[in-house]
């Protein structure tokens, strides 16, 4: 069975402090997908990234990056220097990568940026 | 490249009335998911579709929900009658396949029951 696990429901922080959220997963599979999604209030889901199970590199963007860690299947997101524009729930998803595939969400993480 | 359209955006409706969403998703997208978000947690597949065909609704709850996708293109998602349990945001998405790979999420709809 697939599943994602993220342990932290709710996190704030201050403007341009760091912060890490923690995604764990669980599948049999050897070829998989992960995901990280943000969800600000207006509702729509953002794709942020994609990560496929045999690429470990881990990958900046701008002051997001991603820590892909198979050996305790972690992916965990951190964002540097945060602003308040990063307010949002983000979510991290597992995907078995076949033909027909469809996503497994964790519950979210509700990450607050105060100025 | 339009982005995946539903609609209504928001609904309230009384518990034991129907209601229907709609879905437009990306032309050329083959596979069509249905999600359903309760607040407070991860989006839940509802059921997914290749073409006009399903490919799995084993958490649909057939009692009450409907979805259909004729001509392998719009989807409508019905419930019916709707319970309270049933406010949530129900999420469309489409993907064009392993070649094309992603998912693209449409805004939702934002469905009460009171």
């Amino acid at each position: 069975a697939q599943k994602v696990t993220q342990a932290q429901t709710e996190i704030s922080v201050v403007e341009k402090e760091d912060v890490t959220l923690d995604c764990v997963y669980e599948t049999r599979d050897t070829t998989y997908y992960l995901f990280w999604y943000k969800q600000p209030p207006s509702g729509e889901l953002v794709f942020l990234i994609r990560r496929n199970s045999f690429d470990e590199q881990n990958e900046i963007s701008g002051r997001y990056s991603w820590n892909f860690q198979k050996s305790t299947s972690s992916f965990n997101f951190t964002i540097t220097a945060s602003q308040v524009v990063d307010s949002a729930v983000y979510f991290c998803a597992l995907d078995r990568g076949s033909t027909l595939g469809r996503l497994y969400f964790g519950r979210g993480t509700q990450l607050t940026v105060w100025p | 490249e339009a982005g995946v359209a539903q609609s209504p955006r928001y609904k309230i409706i009384e518990k034991r009335q129907s209601v229907a969403f709609w879905c437009n998703p990306i032309s050329g997208h083959a596979t069509l998911y249905w999600y359903q978000q309760i607040l407070g947690q991860g989006p839940k597949l509802l059921i997914q579709f290749q073409n006009n065909g399903v490919v799995d609704d084993s958490q649909l709850p057939k009692d009450r929900f409907s979805a259909e996708r004729l001509k392998g293109v719009d989807s409508t998602l019905k419930i019916q009658p709707a319970k309270l349990e049933d406010s949530a945001v129900y999420l469309c998405a489409s993907s064009g396949g392993l070649a094309n790979y992603g998912y693209t999420f449409g805004s939702g709809t934002r469905l009460t029951v009171v």
